[in-house]
């Protein structure tokens, strides 16, 4: 059965800070994806890595691959509070005929003042 | 704005009842997927529906069932409540096909049982 882990699940910061959340999975796949999670929304979807080293960067957030570790990490550089969100990740697998999305519990993401 | 809609948006059941939660997918989109997030879960895979028909499952009991209409809307239907049904419910449209795989997320039911 495939596990997405992620640590940390609580990550408090400062603005200005930087650092790295990890999301470690347990069975081969190259596809890696990362969503935001606003409190009471939805998922808002951030990037999708396709291959080994992808990386992308959008803003403050930078995500990357690693599939032979299966490892990807999320960077937020310089943080601010506008970041202050639950981050998932997710993998795909093929169940029973279905593409489905298996996901991490979450980083739970404070950025303070 | 993702183009799936969810209704309703909060409900409140008592133990035993039966409730049926509700999608629009995005317009074009076959494949309709449910998911149910705890409260501080990552969201769990209920069930796929395709072509109106249950194209997979997850480690769901079978008073969670579904339907999916010919305009690709959906239905999740949950019998005999338990307190453990409390959650946000998900659902995500997506094209079957399509690489890699695009879900769309609504903007998720709330229930509540007590």
């Amino acid at each position: 059965e495939l596990k997405v882990e992620q640590n940390p699940l609580f990550l408090s910061m400062q603005e200005g800070k930087n650092y790295t959340i990890y999301c470690n999975y347990s069975t081969t796949s190259d596809r890696l994806y990362w969503y935001r999670q606003d409190p009471g929304k939805s998922l808002e979807s951030l990037f999708v890595l396709l291959s080994n080293g992808a990386v992308k960067q959008e803003g403050r957030l930078m995500a990357s691959l690693d599939t032979k570790a299966r490892l990807s990490t999320l960077h937020i550089t310089a943080a601010v509070h506008d970041l202050s969100a639950t981050y998932f990740c997710a993998v795909d697998m093929l169940q029973g005929g279905s593409e489905k999305l298996v996901f991490g519990k979450g980083t739970k993401l404070t950025v303070n003042p | 704005e993702t183009g799936v809609t969810q209704s309703p948006t909060h409900l409140i059941k008592t133990r035993g009842q039966q409730v049926t939660l509700r999608c629009s997918s995005q317009s074009g989109h076959n494949t309709v997927s449910w998911y149910q997030q705890a409260l501080g879960q990552g969201p769990q895979f209920i069930f796929q529906y395709y072509r109106e028909e249950e194209n997979g499952r997850g480690n769901f009991p079978p008073r969670f069932s579904g339907l999916q209409f010919p305009n690709y809307s959906s239905e999740l239907n949950v019998n005999a409540l338990e307190l453990d049904d409390s959650a946000l419910y998900l659902c995500a449209s997506s094209l079957e096909g399509r690489d890699p795989l695009e879900q769309y997320f609504g903007p998720g039911t709330r229930l509540t049982v007590t």
